[in-house]
């Protein structure tokens, strides 16, 4: 059975610092990686999305890498803002069967002014 | 493009009452998932369901609990009898295809008194 586990579960940070979140699975036998944000009381919107052919994927100040081998993803936040205050999720979904992704806990991020 | 809509957004019921959550997805997206998520827990497949099959229901308790999604019309996630620990938030998501990206709603949050 697949255990997603994210480091740290919570972060708080002065605005314009460089971050990294981790996470962290026990079964590499996984199709692909996604990285979501939730705002309180909202739903999850994708960031990043990376197969497991793929070694990372960026958009703007995000960036995700993967390394299958050792069951790790980290998503690293560059510059960051007030704005980018938000739970951040990692879902791994395995290869084969339904491809139901198993999410980790989250971690809990704040940037303050 | 309308996103993935649930509704309602907020559902109250006493215990022993029924609940019935509606999600429409993506124009063009035929794969619905539901996950909950409890309050300090991480986000928990439910079921995935194509238009009018169940495609894996291994997420569902085995009792109360059922999902359709009909031909026409949205899928429901239909809770009998609730209890006060069925209190959590509901989540659909969609794709258009199996193992491709899910987009998820803003969810229902489910409150039992």
């Amino acid at each position: 059975k697949q255990e997603v586990t994210q480091i740290p579960a919570a972060l708080s940070v002065p605005e314009g610092e460089n971050l990294v979140l981790n996470c962290s699975f026990t079964d590499s036998a996984i199709y692909n990686l996604q990285w979501f944000r939730q705002d309180p009381g909202k739903g999850l919107t994708s960031l990043l999305l990376i197969q497991s052919s793929q070694r990372e994927q960026t958009s703007g100040r995000l960036n995700a890498s993967l390394d299958k081998s050792s069951g790790r993803s980290t998503l690293y936040i560059a510059a960051s803002q007030p704005g980018d205050s938000a739970t951040y999720l990692c879902a791994v979904s395995p290869s084969g069967g339904s491809y139901i992704p198993t999410f980790g806990r989250g971690t809990s991020l704040i940037v303050h002014p | 493009n309308a996103g993935v809509m649930q509704n309602p957004r907020h559902l109250v019921r006493r215990r022993g009452q029924e609940a019935r959550l509606r999600c429409s997805p993506m124009k063009g997206h035929s794969h619905v998932y539901w996950y909950r998520q409890l309050p300090e827990e991480g986000l928990k497949f439910m079921v995935y369901l194509q238009k009018e099959n169940i495609i894996d229901e291994s997420g569902m308790p085995k009792e109360r609990f059922s999902a359709e999604f009909p031909k026409e019309g949205p899928s429901i996630l239909r809770i009998q009898q609730v209890v006060r620990g069925d209190s959590a938030a509901y989540f659909c998501a969609s794709s258009p295809g199996l193992a491709e990206t899910q987009y998820f709603g803003p969810g229902t949050r489910l409150l039992v008194l």
